[in-house]
């Protein structure tokens, strides 16, 4: 079972902030990277799918970037707004399974 | 398109009462899965199938058992309910390649007394 790592666990930030997160998952045998927004009492939606080494993804203020040969992701958020407060996951895709790390928990204050 | 479906939304079971938690969708995906949720631990895989017939373990299958007859349904059954099983269930599905997100349905949330 893969070992997905997600730093900080936790983020407060005030709104207009840019903030960053990290992934870390096993560069061997890599596939796909996914990234996910998990509201609370809601479903996680996919947000990013990232397959090759040195991809950059971006949809309006939230972008990533991906470097599979030293196993990291990083997710990106310029200029923070409360409807961003949510748990990002990212889950490697491994033989048929994507296995989740345990999230950042973003909260923006207005 | 209902995309995930999943039901029951909430459940209170007995240690030691059986039930099947329903996940169906519509989108002709081939890929479905099963995760729980719990505090601190993220989501962990339980079963996941890559098509009708086929079905593989995931990182904690004990307690539970799937089946796939059909691409559209995928059931998760609970053997003998333990307390250790309460959680929120989400069922999962894509199509069958690494480059596509997980639709998943809205959760079950199972308590077990």
């Amino acid at each position: 079972i893969l070992n997905v790592e997600q730093s900080p666990q936790s983020l407060h930030v005030q709104e207009g902030d840019s903030t960053n997160f990290t992934c870390s998952f096993p560069s061997s045998n890599f596939y796909a990277l996914h990234w996910y927004r998990w509201e609370t009492a809601k479903s996680p939606e996919a947000l990013f799918v990232m397959t090759l080494n040195g991809d950059e993804k971006k949809k309006g203020r939230i972008s990533a970037t991906l470097n599979t040969k030293e196993g990291y992701s990083y997710l990106y958020i310029k200029g923070s707004q409360p409807e961003d407060s949510a748990t990002y996951l990212c889950a490697p895709y491994n033989t048929d399974k994507l296995i989740f790390g345990t999230g950042t928990r973003l909260q923006v204050f207005p | 398109n209902a995309g995930v479906t999943q039901t029951p939304k909430f459940q209170v079971l007995k240690t030691g009462q059986s039930m099947t938690l329903q996940c169906a969708q519509d989108m002709n995906h081939e890929y479905m899965s099963w995760y729980r949720q719990d505090p601190g631990m993220g989501l962990r895989l339980i079963h996941y199938s890559v098509g009708a017939g086929i079905t593989d373990q995931g990182e904690v299958p004990n307690g539970y058992n799937v089946s796939r007859s059909t691409t559209e349904d995928f059931p998760l059954r609970l053997l003998s309910a333990a307390p250790s099983q309460t959680s929120v269930y989400f069922c999962a599905s894509s199509y069958s390649d690494s480059r596509y997100g997980y639709t998943f349905g809205s959760g079950t949330r199972l308590t077990v007394v």
